[in-house]
């Protein structure tokens, strides 16, 4: 059975600094692999897809690799900003799946930047 | 519409009521997906659909629910005799095509309070 663990589950940081978060599945098998992000009583917001086949994406201060054989990806995040706080959630599409596209997630890590 | 709908935002239920939450996708979407998102987990898979089709209903934890999409657009998540542990964040994603390739959009959440 596919698991999903982001570490840590909380993170405080000073504005500025750049920061890895981290998420780890037990089943390298997979279709991709999603980072999403959170805020309070809204729904997800996605921010990067990784195919299984690329090592990383790239958006903006955002930088998610892909390892999958060691069944790992971290999401990187320069120059962090106040409005960056959230809860960040990694979900990975297991390959048996990948005709319904569904996500198995972690349980988010989240994220305070003070300015 | 622009993005996709959910409503009511917020449901009180008293213990043994039934109740019905409701998902408008982003028009044209042919995947539909409902999660469930326990306070402080990650969103858990419970059903997908493809048009009109359940193709996965795996993750409903019982027979009390109940997931349609009659016409291949607007979908109902029904609960019936609510419990306690049903008190939880119901999240509806839809996605252009199959598999979620083209990623995903979320709606923001029903709240349901179990009392």
């Amino acid at each position: 059975k596919q698991e999903v663990t982001q570490i840590p589950a909380a993170l405080s940081v000073p504005e500025g600094e750049n920061l890895v978060l981290n998420c780890s599945f037990t089943d390298s098998a997979i279709y991709n692999l999603q980072w999403f992000r959170q805020d309070p009583g809204k729904g997800l917001t996605s921010l990067l897809l990784i195919q299984s086949s690329q090592r990383e994406q790239t958006s903006g201060r955002l930088n998610a690799s892909l390892d999958k054989s060691s069944g790992r990806s971290t999401l990187y995040i320069a120059a962090s900003q106040p409005g960056d706080s959230a809860t960040y959630l990694c979900a990975v599409s297991p390959l048996g799946s990948s005709n319904t596209g569904k996500l198995i997630f972690g349980q988010g890590t989240t994220l305070q930047v003070k300015p | 519409g622009a993005g996709v709908s959910q409503s009511p935002r917020y449901k009180v239920a008293k213990r043994g009521q039934d109740v019905a939450l409701r998902c408008d996708p982003i028009s044209g979407h042919v995947s539909l997906f409902w999660y469930q998102q326990a306070l402080g987990q990650g969103p858990e898979f419970l059903t997908y659909f493809q048009n009109e089709a359940q193709l996965d209903k795996s993750g409903l934890p019982s027979d009390r629910f109940f997931a349609e999409r009659p016409e291949g657009s607007v979908s109902t998540l029904k609960i019936q005799r609510t419990q306690q542990e049903d008190s939880a964040v119901y999240l509806c994603a839809s996605s252009l095509r199959q598999g979620g390739v083209y990623g995903y959009t979320f709606g923001s959440g029903t709240r349901l309070t179990v009392v």
